[in-house]
């Protein structure tokens, strides 16, 4: 099975902020990587897909990339809206998700 | 817009049995790829099952062999039987369609669902 590491657990950050999660996993997925924002109590949305893509109707702050085994989540600019964990999601192999990174006020 | 709303959540004895329905609105439901994700209280997201279009069905070794996932076209509906029934199965559950239709395997979840929460105690 593919495992999924998200690095890291939890982030303390300021509006403004460029902030950057990263997502490794265990063997080569190629591009055949999703990023998801979750606010409690809501299901996850969907962020980007194909390690790079934006879905629509996702703010630009918002990129990933990445190939292989190494990803990342870059926010380039924190808005108050974007306080929340998120997840990436493997799909090579049917899917693995990470364990969450929640992004919180600093 | 897309909808998917789950019901059959609740209150099940351990080794005991639950059925969750999920039906989809506002999409051509038997073009699409259909998962099952779970999410245990104060934890991360499990995908749990998944069965594509054609029918193909594939699950989490964690349920393999105690759940089954089986959809039914004709009413936009998607299912998953929960047999043997453990304490670790406490979860909310949604479930999430594929971004594209006719994915070949596994895509990524571009629908999800509110949720249905399951709670396995005695």
């Amino acid at each position: 099975d593919i495992q999924m590491t998200q690095s890291p657990s939890t982030l303390s950050a300021s509006t403004g902020d460029r902030v950057t999660i990263t997502c490794r996993a265990s063997q080569s997925i190629g591009s055949w990587l999703a990023w998801y924002q979750q606010k409690p109590g809501k299901a996850p949305d969907l962020l980007i897909y194909k390690a790079s893509t934006l879905e629509t109707g996702v703010p630009s702050r918002f990129s990933g990339s990445g190939s292989g085994t190494e990803f990342t989540l870059t926010i380039s600019s924190l808005q108050p809206d974007d306080f929340a964990t998120y997840y990436c999601q493997q799909y090579y192999t049917y899917s693995t998700f990470g364990q969450g990174t929640k992004v919180e006020m600093k | 817009e897309v909808q998917l709303v789950e019901s059959g959540g609740g209150l099940a004895q351990p080794g005991g049995s639950l059925r969750l329905s999920c039906v989809g609105y506002r999409f051509t439901f038997s073009s699409y790829s259909m998962n099952w994700v779970r999410q245990a209280p104060g934890k991360g997201l499990e995908w749990v099952s998944y069965i594509s279009s054609g029918n193909t069905k594939d699950y989490a070794d964690s349920v393999k062999g105690r759940f089954t996932i089986s959809r039914d076209n004709a009413k936009n509906s998607l299912y998953l039987q929960m047999n043997s029934l453990r304490a670790e199965d406490t979860a909310v559950y949604y479930c999430a369609r594929d971004r594209i239709a006719y994915s070949s395997s596994c895509d990524s979840f571009g629908f999800w669902g509110q949720g249905t929460m399951v709670i396995v105690s005695s």
